[in-house]
């Protein structure tokens, strides 16, 4: 099945700054990517995602990068904010299948 | 994007007992799925619970103690069966919007469930 990776664990970036997650994946065939803000105690919610069409899709502060021949795409959120610190959950699903999560990325964002 | 809820919100249990958490959605969806989420881990998937048949379970995750009902396309229910402390977690479903779309990558999460097994 799906196996992805999620790095770095932590990060932590001064307002401001950028912050970048990066995630790997194990099959070829996964087409979607998308990425979940969970903040604490509440429920994971899309932020955004890209399919395997597309190299890289932007919706605001936050873009998705993807790189199908490494198997890798990213998340980078631009200009952080106090309200973006949350962890930071990717997933990747072959077709027809089931999503697969990585272990997520704990951002905190210094005020 | 659907409003998803999950009742109860929370629920303190005694061993041995067993526990049914509902998911309503407020639209008809091709697809519901049930995940648990252990503190400050992600999010593992138990079973996709499919309208008219029975659930699909993923590998570790069994129906006689995770039994799931979806008697229609708006709702669904999974039964923590015969709880121990080692299910204390959170439980989430999670929908796909019916846009003539089966590819299930695309899911929206109720508020989940806390459970707390004594």
């Amino acid at each position: 099945g799906e196996n992805v990776e999620q790095h770095p664990s932590t990060l932590s970036v001064q307002e401001g700054d950028s912050a970048v997650i990066k995630c790997t994946y194990s099959d070829s065939a996964s087409n979607y990517f998308p990425w979940y803000k969970q903040e604490l105690g509440k429920r994971p919610q899309l932020i955004i995602d890209i399919r395997s069409n597309v190299g890289e899709k932007k919706d605001q502060r936050i873009a998705v990068t993807l790189n199908k021949t490494a198997k890798h795409f990213s998340l980078h959120i631009t200009e952080t904010q106090p309200e973006d610190s949350a962890v930071y959950f990717c997933a990747a699903t072959p077709p027809g299948n089931r999503l697969a999560f990585g272990k997520g990325n704990q951002v905190v964002v210094i005020p | 994007s659907a409003v998803i809820s999950q009742k109860p919100s929370r629920d303190i249990c005694q061993r041995g007992t067993s526990l049914t958490i509902q998911c309503q959605v407020d639209s008809q969806v091709t697809m519901m799925f049930w995940y648990r989420q252990q503190p400050g881990q992600s999010l593992t998937l138990i079973a996709t619970a499919n309208q008219g048949s029975e659930a699909t379970y993923e590998s570790g995750f069994v129906i006689d103690k995770f039994p799931i009902s979806r008697p229609n396309l708006t709702f669904s229910t999974l039964t923590v069966s015969n709880m121990s402390p080692e299910d204390s977690s959170i439980y989430l479903c999670s929908s796909t919007p019916t846009s003539g779309r089966a590819d299930p990558g695309e899911q929206f999460f109720g508020p989940g469930t806390r459970l707390t097994v004594l």
